[in-house]
């Protein structure tokens, strides 16, 4: 089945370290796209990719970090600079001439 | 810069009844409005969305109407069921190069039984 896919679920991490949030897409999609999601938020973009080893950044893209070396794949590194990293990411990808996104099923960082 | 505010924050309404939620948004550039439900612990996913061209869509229980002079774009739910319980988010882009979403806030529905 083709879809995008965030792992792991969950994650907990101490406070002060960095930590990689994972996104596969076999979609087969040019863009991808990471979005942090806050209780009584909307969904609030972190950075893009509209192609491989191109990225830019959203708007609130301090203390996060991402690479886009494969077409599938976008990970999303939390740094110990971002001072408020506990949050629901969610990873979400689209085709070429499509303003669809498809999104995967989110991962919650909790940061203690 | 762009802003899309969603209204209201939540909603409770009796099983079967409709169910309206409304958004408002800056960008007189955007031409793209998806609607996209979230359950509890799971990514949103698209329900219905409607183009710039288009004042209205139905799919179904569900309905998008677009007023682009008024800039406001609304979600209409018919005969809702226990299982339209969700958190509804609604959208703003234009399809031109990347499509950056500016989402709204979000709406709790609750559909009682």
């Amino acid at each position: 089945d083709g879809g995008i896919t965030q792992s792991p679920k969950y994650l907990f991490r101490k406070e002060g370290q960095n930590v990689t949030l994972s996104c596969e897409q076999n979609l087969n999609h040019d863009a991808m796209y990471w979005y942090r999601q806050d209780p009584g938020q909307g969904l609030r973009l972190i950075y893009y990719s509209q192609i491989v080893n191109d990225f830019q950044k959203g708007d609130i893209a301090e203390g996060y970090s991402v690479s886009r070396e494969k077409k599938e794949s976008f990970p999303l590194t939390v740094t110990s600079a971002q001072k408020n990293p506990t949050a629901f990411y969610l990873c979400a990808s689209s085709r070429p001439g499509s303003a669809e996104a498809f999104f995967g099923q989110g991962t919650r960082l909790t940061v203690v | 810069g762009e802003n899309v505010e969603q209204h209201p924050s939540t909603l409770s309404v009796q099983e079967g009844d409709s169910a309206v939620i409304k958004c408002t948004y800056s960008d007189s550039a955007s031409n793209y409005f998806p609607w996209y439900k979230q359950e509890l612990g799971k990514g949103p996913q698209l329900i219905i969305d409607i183009r710039s061209n288009v004042g209205e869509k139905k799919d179904q229980r569900i309905a998008v109407t677009l007023n682009k002079t008024a800039k406001h774009f609304s979600l209409h739910i018919t005969e809702t069921q226990p299982e339209d319980s969700a958190v509804y988010f609604c959208a703003a882009t234009y399809t031109s190069g990347t499509y950056k979403y500016i989402f709204g806030t979000g709406t709790r529905l609750k559909v009682l039984a």
